[in-house]
């Protein structure tokens, strides 16, 4: 059974370039989150989507936005990057009608030059 | 929300028991306290969570005071495999799943 997939693992872009990351989650799982670990630091929390649409979202600037699709798979957008916006970037997929525990993906890390 | 305090980092020899503290002292009555850990380069992995009993699982066991104010993640035979950033982390909305982390407890497993 895959776990939460998530590509690319590594990625470098340069100041004002847009990415966009991707990932699959677990089997079974509907609700995905997104989430920023800058180095040395615990994760923080992006943005939450379910049913298609962003649910619940942390303290980020429009910049990044997100998408879900009818299969569950999630994209996360940043745009105008800034070299603050380097960091790892971890997928949590979880079933919304369960204990709730959350499936990490190994992360996409990103770097700003 | 209910954040937590975690000490820095923390040694514990292999073979012995590993014993992570947490506070919690904001937490609210329907408030989850669930662990994580980060091993190096890799996404979190889940541990075990409860809300006011004693958990145990095939990981861990987590002991929550009475007055749920703090908790402990005992790892009781630690390994090398076991060096990670430690997560005490209380569940903030019951309906959504945000988690606040905060910077965690690094294991030191010796040999």
């Amino acid at each position: 059974d895959a776990g939460v997939t998530q590509s690319p693992t590594h990625l470098i872009k340069t100041r004002g370039q847009q990415v966009t990351l991707r990932c699959s989650p677990k089997s079974g799982h509907d609700t995905v989150s997104w989430y920023q670990q800058a180095l040395g630091q615990g994760p923080q929390f992006i943005f939450q989507y379910y049913e298609e649409e962003e649910r619940q979202r942390g303290n980020f600037p429009d910049r990044f936005s997100g998408h879900q699709f009818p299969n569950y798979s999630s994209e996360l957008n940043v745009n105008a990057l800034l070299l603050g916006d380097s960091a790892l970037y971890l997928c949590a997929s979880s079933d919304s009608s369960g204990a709730n525990v959350l499936t990490f993906g190994a992360g996409s890390r990103l770097t700003v030059l | 929300d209910a954040k937590t305090t975690q000490p820095t980092s923390m040694d514990c020899a292999e073979g012995r028991a590993a014993n992570l503290p947490c506070n919690h002292s904001t937490i609210s009555g329907n408030e989850y306290v669930y662990w994580y850990r980060q091993i190096h380069s890799q996404g979190p992995q889940y541990i075990i969570h409860g809300l006011k009993n004693n958990e145990t699982n095939e990981m861990a066991s987590l002991i929550i005071t009475e007055d749920r104010k703090s908790s402990t993640l005992i790892l009781p035979h630690a390994t090398l495999r076991d060096t990670a950033v430690y997560y005490c982390i209380v569940r903030v909305d019951y309906n959504f799943n945000k988690f606040y982390f905060g910077s965690g407890t690094k294991l030191n497993v010796k040999p």
